[in-house]
């Protein structure tokens, strides 16, 4: 079956980094786009961007370029997101889905930023 | 970026009665529509894409309707589980855009 799971809970101050990952089974990771989406607590979805496994093509919405970067390690079907000067805004779940109508989401990844 | 608008921002709903939330487009976005259900604590779920078609495993009370602009997700007949949020999202164009969401809440 189709799964998407996730790294762990981060805890990072302001101004560093994080790196939160995503690992598929259960088809082929090429085949299809992943997508970021975040959410903060009590907060709607926000689509953070996308990426093609297969090209390593990327997408980033407006609002996070030049802070996040996403990649991927296909030997390990895994995607990778970084986001970078973190603030105390960014603190969200943040989610991995595969496909632009997100069929498969992972369970998402718990960042708190604070000092 | 495309702007999507859902309404009502709460629907109250007795058991086995009928839902209707809207979502609309700030511009078209054919069938490129998705409607996902948002449980606390848990990711969201596909319900339905392209506007009307039912994902895998979907029961079929849930039906979506629409293409362009304006969109609707029909729950027929309300069960205890469906009682969650709900949100529209566009994949049409980059950046995808959800709308903010409806929460279909007991009455």
């Amino acid at each position: 079956q189709v799964q998407l799971v996730q790294s762990g809970a981060e805890v990072k101050k302001p101004g560093a980094s994080v790196k939160v990952s995503c690992k598929a089974s259960g088809y082929t990771f090429t085949s299809y786009d992943i997508n970021w989406v975040r959410q903060a607590t009590g907060q709607g979805l926000e689509w953070m961007g996308w990426m093609n496994p297969n090209s390593g093509n990327t997408g980033y919405a407006q609002k996070f370029q030049g802070r996040v970067t996403m990649t991927r390690n296909t030997s390990i079907s895994t995607a990778y997101m970084e986001l970078s000067s973190l603030r105390s805004e960014d603190t969200a779940v943040y989610y991995c889905a595969r496909k632009s109508d997100s069929d498969y989401w992972g369970q998402g990844t718990l960042v708190t930023v604070s000092s | 970026e495309i702007v999507m608008t859902q309404s009502p921002a709460t629907l109250s709903v007795s058991p086995g009665e009928r839902a209707t939330l809207s979502c609309r487009a700030s511009q078209s976005v054919s069938s490129n529509l998705a409607w996902y259900q948002q449980k606390p604590g848990q990711a969201p779920r596909l319900l339905i894409y392209g506007a009307s078609t039912r994902a895998t495993g979907i029961p079929a009370r849930f039906s979506g309707s629409g293409s362009g602009t304006e969109f609707t997700l029909t729950i027929s007949s309300l069960q205890s589980e469906d009682f969650a949020v709900y949100y529209c999202q566009q994949y049409n164009n980059w950046p995808l855009t959800f709308g903010q969401g409806t929460k279909v809440e007991i009455k």
